[in-house]
């Protein structure tokens, strides 16, 4: 089985610089996804790890340590569009079987 | 093309009818998933198809029925629901890899309403 945790809500000002930290436990593991969701809408994807170590993509970036079973995402530059739902994926077993974390609600206010 | 299209948009369905949803995508994903999502909830993953063969099937009840008919296509058949089924239902495929960068694409999902 898995268990997946990241926090519930974050809340920051625009341009500031978020962090949401997701730890995991998977039976098998090949790599990390996030997601992004507004609500009503399908998840969009992010990023995905399969090392260790920082991948950078414009103002998001996400970390992956393996040995630790933590991830985050790094949300920089904050806009009023990045108030979302974001959600760390571990893919774990024998090939590919992608469970969500409960989602961190990141609100951005002015 | 790195679309995943789901048909309908919106469903209502009484307790009694029979309908299905349909999941199409030509990115050559060997792996489709369909997930179940209630409001401010994550995706609940309910059926995984790899190579055209059900590889999970996380306990879902029988009145959920999919079928995969071509490495395209992937439906998931809908008889006898209860209004506890209403959720968006979400499709999603990825490439079927341990090692490669596996994005999973999703479809915009169906609203389903169970009345």
């Amino acid at each position: 089985g898995q268990n997946i945790d990241q926090p519930t809500e974050m809340t920051a000002t625009e341009g500031a610089i978020v962090q949401i930290n997701c730890t995991y436990q998977t039976s098998g593991f090949n790599g990390l996804f996030w997601y992004q969701q507004h609500a009503g809408e399908a998840p969009t994807f992010l990023s995905y790890n399969v090392l260790d170590g920082l991948e950078e993509k414009g103002r998001f970036s996400s970390f992956l340590s393996r040995s630790k079973g933590y991830s985050y995402l790094l949300l920089k530059e904050l806009q009023m569009k990045d108030s979302a739902s974001y959600l760390c994926a571990p893919h774990g077993g024998s090939w590919g079987k992608l469970q969500f974390g409960a989602g961190t609600q990141v609100v951005v206010t002015p | 093309d790195t679309e995943v299209t789901q048909t309908p948009k919106h469903l209502v369905m009484g307790m009694t009818n029979k309908k299905s949803l349909k999941c199409e995508q030509h990115m050559g994903h060997r792996a489709m998933y369909w997930y179940k999502q209630k409001a401010k909830k994550p995706p609940e993953l309910m059926f995984v198809y790899s190579y055209e063969k059900l590889s999970i099937n996380e306990s879902v009840p029988s009145r959920f029925s999919p079928e995969c008919p071509n490495s395209s296509l992937l439906n998931l058949h809908l008889h006898a629901l209860q209004p506890e089924d209403s959720a968006l239902y979400l499709c999603a495929s990825s490439q079927v890899s341990g090692q490669l960068n596996t994005e999973a694409f999703f479809g915009q999902g169906t609203r389903l309403t169970v009345v």
